[in-house]
């Protein structure tokens, strides 16, 4: 399964480092989502882009600033985290926000020490 | 704010038994999707059911949406190991400007050989 890819897979980080993470849609789709997945926890949704556009944001702490340079890509930058914020981090897409099936990427594991 | 959960969190079945997972949300919903994590793996669709009272069938696979669109089941018939996985269902809250995709906590099948 090729049709969405993030970078990288793991990520091990500190406190004060700043990391990006990356997502790449090969499906021609226009909406694209972050979500994250801890343990023992639902999938949380954390941003939704719809055309470039975000038009959601689901009160994530400011260390966390997607970026969505175009409707194939899509970043999520990461600064001063903390060991809480360690989860698995999946990237998503769809052909349009509304009623459609979400094709989702391999994961980011991120651990932070 | 809206709330799915599902049960049972966790479900071991001899190879050959049936399984079936519940999920109910406390609002109604536009509609319903299915997913299956596997184990290491990411969150694949399985169907999305849209009509109240809606049965669809998957080989082996049966799912429902109930008549008040506020719960749904997926039930398994004669279970193999490739069955093995993590089950969520994701509802869409029906809002004014926009619709948002809750997932439930997700029901954990093991399936002894």
């Amino acid at each position: 399964e090729t049709g969405v890819t993030q970078t990288p897979r793991h990520l091990v980080m500190g406190m004060t480092n700043k990391k990006s993470l990356k997502c790449e849609q090969h499906l021609g789709h226009n909406a694209m989502y972050w979500y994250k997945q801890s343990a023992k926890k639902p999938l949380e949704l954390m941003f939704v882009y719809s055309l470039e556009e975000r038009v959601e944001n689901n009160s994530v702490p400011s260390r966390f600033s997607p970026e969505c340079p175009n409707s194939s890509h899509l970043f999520l930058h990461l600064h001063t985290l903390q060991p809480e914020d360690s989860a698995l981090y999946l990237c998503a897409s769809s052909q349009d926000r509304d009623l459609n099936e979400q094709f989702f990427g391999p994961g980011t594991r991120l651990t932070v020490l | 704010g809206q709330q799915v959960m599902q049960i049972p969190q966790y479900q071991h079945v001899q190879e050959g038994e049936d399984f079936t997972t519940y999920c109910n949300s406390s609002t109604t919903l536009s509609n319903i999707q299915w997913y299956k994590q596997r184990p290491g793996g990411h969150p694949v669709f399985l169907i999305q059911l849209v009509k109240s009272g809606e049965v669809k069938k998957q080989k082996r696979l049966t799912f429902q949406f109930g008549e008040a669109k506020k719960n749904s089941s997926l039930h398994i018939t004669a279970t193999q190991t490739t069955d093995v996985g993590t089950y969520f269902c994701a509802g869409r809250e029906m809002k004014t400007s926009y619709d948002k995709v809750i997932f439930g906590p997700g029901t954990s099948l093991s399936v002894i050989p």
